[in-house]
């Protein structure tokens, strides 16, 4: 079975630009939520998306956006890139919902913002 | 707000040796899961165990077993016969059993194992 999957792996834009994310989960997982690694605030939890419908939202401004298709693929949009969204944006896929067992990770995009 | 402390950044071990990683965290809830994650250099995150905060035994998978102390709000990650593949960054994770997209993580500590 295919791991969860993410393009591109590497990204570099300019400040003012917009990005946008894809993410893949694993086969029968609808639930895929994505998270942004950087040194200096670690993980930190973006949204997770079910069914197409974003079920919550970490606290990050409106500029991060998302959604999910009926495939159960996901896609994240920044606008207005700041120097600050240079990180490891990771998307994790699981089952459903109430599966809190086990969540599978994806290999990260890494964004650079100049 | 839930919290999750992980106050040691960086740990080394001597091949075969067991270490210990700690982590804490802070919440008011009674049902609650905890996580440890392992993310090796080639970054994809993978869960290495997980303890349901209403159990009392303490989860064991191979040579990783974790030391849950509820009370304590402590969940420290032992890792036996460490192997030179077990170096990565580890991370503990909190996840609120009411709040289903509430998950927290600690900032991690990078294990570095010696041959």
């Amino acid at each position: 079975k295919a791991g969860v999957t993410q393009t591109p792996r590497y990204l570099i834009k300019t400040r003012g630009q917009q990005v946008t994310l894809s993410c893949s989960p694993i086969s029968g997982h609808r639930s895929v939520s994505w998270y942004q690694q950087t040194p200096g605030q670690g993980l930190q939890f973006l949204f997770e998306y079910f069914s197409e419908t974003q079920r919550n939202k970490g606290n990050f401004p409106g500029r991060f956006s998302g959604r999910q298709f009926s495939n159960s693929r996901s896609e994240m949009n920044v606008s207005t890139l700041e120097l600050g969204d240079s990180a490891l944006y990771l998307c994790a896929s699981k089952r459903g919902l109430a599966d809190y067992n086990e969540q599978f990770f994806g290999p990260g995009t890494r964004l650079t913002v100049l | 707000a839930q919290t999750v402390t992980q106050s040691q950044p960086e740990m080394s071990v001597q091949e075969a040796e067991t270490v210990t990683l700690s982590c804490t965290y802070d919440t008011s809830e009674s049902d609650y899961y905890l996580f440890w994650y392992k993310q090796p250099p080639s970054r994809q995150m993978i869960l290495v165990i997980r303890q349901e905060a209403y159990k009392q035994q303490n989860a064991t998978e191979n040579r990783f077993s974790v030391n849950f102390q509820k009370a304590a709000k402590s969940f420290s990650l032992k890792i036996s016969d460490s192997q030179l593949g077990d170096a990565a960054m580890y991370f503990c994770a909190y996840r609120s059993a009411n709040k289903i997209n509430d998950m927290r993580f600690g900032a991690g500590t990078r294990l570095t194992v010696k041959p």
